[in-house]
């Protein structure tokens, strides 16, 4: 069975860091890209982050960028999401997510997310 | 950055009923749109991808169309399970957006 299990969430003071986890298992995770997306409660969703398959390249929303990073280690077939300098409205349930292809997002025609985790809490709150 | 704008936002329906979701692009998407259903305290589920292809194992009673702009979700004959909020994602452009979601409800 295709399966995308996060790890990581819990509850982090403002300005504090969390990193996230996300292991993949059912299918050859280093072949595939990779995304993690969030929703506040109560919200709808929102793309954080995506890295190919050999990490060459990355993006980053606005919203998360200089404050978070992700990294992957295909060997471990595992996806992380470093969050740092963590702000109220950083609190959300965060899913980690496939795309059914190894290279950059914007480069072909598949564009979309196939896979999902059921995803991991994060509050923020002092 | 490309905005999506889903209508309408709550729906009421009954099982049975034929229902349809519309996205709206503020440009051209150039049919990079996918569909997700999330049932209450789950993740997300891709149910269409480039505006019109069935993800593998999900029910003939979906589809998708549409071009440019403007594209629909359509349900032809709603089940008891169906009732859950739909997001359109485009994949046009960076960065990839979600639309802000369709609440489908037991009418």
């Amino acid at each position: 069975e295709v399966q995308l299990v996060e790890s990581g969430g819990g509850l982090v003071r403002p300005g504090g860091s969390l990193r996230l986890s996300c292991v993949a298992s059912g299918f050859t995770f280093s072949s595939y890209s990779m995304h993690w997306v969030r929703q506040a409660p109560g919200k709808g969703l929102e793309w954080l982050s995506f890295i190919t398959s050999s990490s060459s390249t990355v993006y980053y929303a606005d919203s998360v960028q200089g404050r978070f990073t992700i990294s992957r280690d295909n060997a471990k077939k595992s996806l992380h999401l470093q969050m740092n300098s963590l702000r109220d409205e950083d609190t959300a349930v965060y899913y980690c997510a496939r795309t059914p292809v190894s290279y950059d997002f914007w480069s072909g025609p598949t564009r979309h997310l196939d896979v999902w985790g059921q995803g991991t809490t994060v509050t923020v709150s002092s | 950055d490309i905005q999506l704008t889903q209508s309408p936002s709550f729906l009421s329906a009954s099982v049975g009923d034929r229902v349809t979701i519309t996205c709206r692009a503020s440009q051209g998407i150039s049919n990079y749109l996918a569909w997700y259903q999330q049932r209450p305290g789950k993740a997300p589920e891709l149910l269409i991808y480039a505006a019109s292809t069935l993800q593998v194992g999900v029910p003939t009673r979906f589809s998708g169309s549409g071009s440019g702009t403007e594209y629909t979700l359509t349900i032809g004959s709603l089940q008891p399970e169906d009732f859950a909020t739909y997001y359109c994602q485009q994949g046009n452009s960076h960065p990839p957006a979600f639309g802000q979601g369709t609440k489908l409800e037991i009418k």
